[in-house]
């Protein structure tokens, strides 16, 4: 089962790329990744995930690199509304506690 | 389509006292998931269930006991409540295709415990 380690904390300027890194060097060879955002208190909301190629949807793109040891999650365009804590897990459903991105006016 | 929800929303408790928390789905889900979240942690698993009638525990199970008489419904009891038991519940449901397993999670419930 992966373990996953993230940032505490990132900023991120309105309107310029986001991008998100996770490492998850114990994640075996079918497990997926996934990505989630908490917004203040309320439930966490998945956002996108992958296996070992690129993945993009309408929320975000998630980069895997090759050895499928760490990713990427790039919101292209950051908003206000973006400002969340986000969570990379596996399949093992281990939150751990995020990366809090603050996106600036 | 209602999702995942949870009732009660809040609640508090003196220490000793007990209740059920309950967490309906209406996606035909089989998997079904509690955790808890403390302040400024990430969630942790406390049991889980894999199918109507079949429950297993999570990470932190002690202190609790689950139901998934139904298979849209999966309760999360606390029988004698402590103060360390303070936090804010979410419930998830999930199916699982092949090794995709994507997870939808309830409001939540927040939980006081004097």
């Amino acid at each position: 089962d992966a373990k996953t380690t993230q940032p505490p904390s990132m900023d991120c300027a309105e309107g310029r790329a986001a991008n998100l890194p996770c490492n998850h060097s114990t994640i075996s060879g079918n497990e997926y990744v996934y990505w989630y955002r908490q917004i203040h208190s309320q439930g966490p909301q998945y956002i996108i995930h992958g296996l070992k190629n690129n993945e993009t949807n309408e929320m975000a793109s998630l980069i895997i690199t090759e050895d499928r040891k760490s990713s990427t999650l790039i919101l292209p365009h950051a908003t206000l509304r973006d400002t969340a804590v986000y969570y990379c897990i596996g399949q093992n459903f281990v939150f751990g506690p995020g990366t809090r991105l603050s996106v600036l006016p | 389509n209602a999702g995942v929800t949870q009732t009660p929303k809040f609640r508090v408790l003196k220490t000793g006292q007990s209740m059920t928390l309950l967490c309906a789905q209406d996606m035909n889900h089989e998997y079904m998931y509690w955790y808890r979240q403390d302040p400024g942690m990430g969630l942790r698993l406390i049991h889980y269930s894999v199918g109507e009638g079949t429950t297993a525990k999570g990470e932190v199970p002690d202190g609790y006991n689950v139901s998934r008489l139904k298979k849209q419904n999966f309760l999360l009891g606390l029988e004698s409540a402590a103060p360390s038991q303070t936090s804010v519940y979410f419930c998830a449901s999930s199916y699982l295709k092949g090794t995709y397993n994507e997870q939808f999670f309830g409001p939540g419930t927040r939980l006081t415990v004097l």
